[in-house]
């Protein structure tokens, strides 16, 4: 099973800076099969990158993914207020499909 | 609005059994697999099931396997888990989710908005 380290485990900043999440994988993950989610409290997860680097439909551009192997990043260039929420990376390259255990955005 | 709607969540006795339901609108179901996903108060996300498209393939989880069953019925647009032998570690906000291809390992691109499900006596 691959598992998926997410680091800063919690991330303050205030609304306007950028904002970079890693997750790393215990190995490499196959053709970049890594997504993004965003939750919010109380909601379900939404999609916001899948195959590492590819924004899900609706996504604002300043969502952006990178890295293939075992690191992977999420940046988000310009945060808005309605950005603070915990994030997850999840692989589906191989079985059993995992996830990280999230970092949490909030504002400084 | 493509959507998923779960219910069938509750509150039951350690042993107990529970089937949950998923149903699904404004898209081919029967074109894409899908998953359940649980959450626990407070905790991450767990993949706990996926099932192809055609319902032909399932995969579990470790946790689950030999007590959870993941259906499909393509006619109904429905997704289904029978969930027996329930225990306390059980307890969760279960989610279902639409693939974004015909396989279960894919990203998530439709999630449902949850059913709860609590393990106490």
């Amino acid at each position: 099973e691959i598992v998926l380290t997410q680091s800063p485990g919690t991330l303050s900043l205030s609304p306007g800076e950028r904002a970079t999440l890693s997750c790393r994988a215990s190995q490499s993950i196959s053709s970049s099969y890594l997504a993004w989610y965003q939750q919010k409290p109380g909601q379900a997860p939404r999609l916001l990158i899948y195959g590492a680097s590819s924004r899900a439909t609706g996504i604002p551009d300043r969502f952006s993914g990178s890295g293939s192997g075992t690191d992977f990043s999420l940046t988000i260039s310009r945060l808005e207020p309605e950005d603070f929420a915990v994030y997850y990376c999840q692989q589906y390259g191989s079985s059993p499909g995992t996830f990280g255990q999230g970092t949490k955005l909030e504002i400084k | 609005e493509v959507q998923l709607v779960e219910s069938g969540g509750g509150l039951v006795q350690p042993g107990g059994s529970l089937r949950l339901s998923c149903a699904a609108s404004r898209f081919t179901f029967s074109s894409y697999a899908m998953t359940w996903v649980r959450q626990a108060p407070g905790k991450g996300l767990e993949w706990v099931s996926g099932i192809s498209a055609s319902g032909g393939s399932a995969y579990y989880v470790d946790s689950v396997k030999g007590r959870f069953t993941i259906s499909r019925d393509n006619s109904k647009n429905t997704l289904y888990l029978q969930v027996t032998s329930l225990r306390a570690e059980d307890t969760a906000v279960y989610y279902c989710a639409k693939s974004s291809s015909d396989w279960y390992f894919a990203a998530f691109d439709i999630w449902g908005q949850g059913t709860m499900v609590t393990v106490s006596s």
